[in-house]
């Protein structure tokens, strides 16, 4: 499976955008980039998913790089509740039937009041 | 709408000791069901996945077990507990055959091991 690559940690204050990196050097043409974020003592919840173009839903902006070796999630206002670890993962469409989440480390994001 | 409940919340059990960890999903009909073990400080590991009833599948050699009774329900199972299996274990489902549906996570269980 190809990997991902972020940093361990990042912190923000409360009310400014936050812009969270993913590295993806060796994606596929087919793989979608997904992210989630685990809040404290919670199951990982789904943010926005996305394949070339950028993509925003009311939880956050997604945007890749033209050559799609890498893409960030944006969190135009934190607030207290962001606060998390984000994960970065890439899924294959077609494997119906085994899409398992390949979760790494994430980045635990801090924001500060 | 659809919900996936897991219980108990927290779980505390001597090691030899058998396990099971239920979970639940409504609102929807032949989920792909998961189990995923979260260690201490670290990222969820897939245990198992389920596409159908009585269909299991294994990511892991481990001490652990799965079934599927029914379409909408998930066990994991074990004999003997080992201290290992200690971790936050949550169960999640996804629509059965749509592509890039998110998986959605229950609020896990936490197991202790004494």
């Amino acid at each position: 499976d190809a990997k991902t690559t972020q940093p361990n940690s990042m912190e923000s204050n409360e009310e400014e955008p936050v812009h969270l990196p993913c590295n993806h050097s060796t994606i596929s043409g087919t793989d979608y980039i997904h992210w989630y974020r685990q809040l404290p003592s919670q199951g990982p919840e789904y943010v926005i998913h996305g394949l070339t173009s950028n993509v925003n839903n009311r939880m956050a902006s997604l945007a890749i790089a033209e050559d799609r070796k890498s893409s960030t999630l944006i969190l135009h206002r934190a607030t207290l509740r962001d606060a998390a670890v984000y994960y970065c993962i890439l899924r294959d469409p077609s494997n119906f039937g085994n899409e398992k989440l390949t979760f790494g480390t994430g980045t635990r994001l801090t924001i500060i009041p | 709408s659809q919900t996936i409940h897991q219980w108990p919340a927290t779980l505390v059990q001597p090691v030899g000791s058998p396990l099971s960890l239920e979970c639940t999903v409504e609102g929807t009909s032949n989920p792909n069901l998961y189990w995923y073990r979260q260690a201490a400080g670290r990222g969820l590991q897939l245990l198992f996945y389920s596409v159908g009833i009585g269909q299991i599948s294994s990511e892991v050699p481990q001490n652990l077990s799965a079934s599927r009774p029914q379409d909408r329900q998930f066990i994991l199972s074990s004999k003997k507990l080992l201290l290992s299996d200690s971790g936050f274990y949550l169960c999640a489902w996804s629509a059965d055959r749509v592509a890039n549906q998110p998986q959605h996570f229950g609020d896990g269980t936490r197991l202790s091991i004494l």
